[in-house]
């Protein structure tokens, strides 16, 4: 059990479809990311949201839209998504500024995304 | 550019010592950490360095040589549960990479 809960764990969607993806952390932590990570590539950073604020936008394509209610929840929102789009998509959370290596991120067990 | 390399693929025998080395090439650095990941499952934190030297914990080690930009992972008496890919991440200035990971297995 890392804090980091995802949901679903695996979803199967068309490319016309619209389905969100959710992240819930429980450790208190006031930063949040979105990671892609396909084979044989590493984990490719697409969102960081820092006390609620995004601060990081890796020219992630439209299609995916992220959501930061709240420092606890991180939501990413799907729509129109390719195949290439298939991928484990992770949530991670850590807090920043606490140095001496407290800013480790945790991350949650992924939700694993075929797009049909 | 920033880039991380790591081997990737490792195979030991249970039992053994393996090192699993890393170069990175980062904008800044702020420390350099170990995740350990089992297929179909979550990266888990092994271990952190943010200053030169070793870093003990149980049957895991870590070294760091920030000036050659280099950094290895020491398991020892590998277990078959050992069997996992190693993922090594720089935290830069604002942000994390991650090499491709190193898939080790272990052999009975």
């Amino acid at each position: 059990e890392t804090g980091v809960t995802q949901t679903p764990r695996h979803l199967v969607m068309g490319m016309t479809n619209k389905k969100s993806l959710k992240c819930e952390q429980h450790l208190g932590h006031n930063a949040m990311y979105w990671y892609k990570q396909s084979a044989k590539k590493p984990l490719e950073l697409m969102f960081v949201y820092n006390f609620k604020e995004q601060t990081e936008n890796n020219s992630v394509p439209s299609r995916f839209s992220p959501e930061c209610p709240n420092s606890s929840h991180l939501f990413l929102h799907l729509h129109t998504l390719q195949p290439e789009d298939s991928a484990l998509y992770l949530c991670a959370s850590s807090q920043e500024g606490a140095g001496g290596g407290q800013e480790t991120q945790y991350f949650g067990p992924g939700t694993r995304l075929l797009v049909l | 550019g920033q880039n991380i390399d790591q081997p990737t693929e490792m195979t030991a025998t249970e039992g053994a010592i393996v090192q699993i080395n890393c170069t990175y090439q980062t904008s800044g650095f702020n420390g350099l950490f170990w995740y350990q990941q089992h297929a179909g499952e979550a990266p888990t934190f092994l271990s952190y360095n943010v200053l030169d030297g070793l870093e003990e914990k149980g049957r895991f080690s870590s070294f760091l040589s920030r000036s050659k930009g280099y950094s290895y992972l020491l398991l020892k008496e590998l277990q078959m549960k050992d069997s996992a890919s190693y993922l090594c991440a720089v935290r830069g200035t604002y942000k994390y990479i991650f090499g491709t990971g190193t898939r080790l297995k272990v052999l009975a």
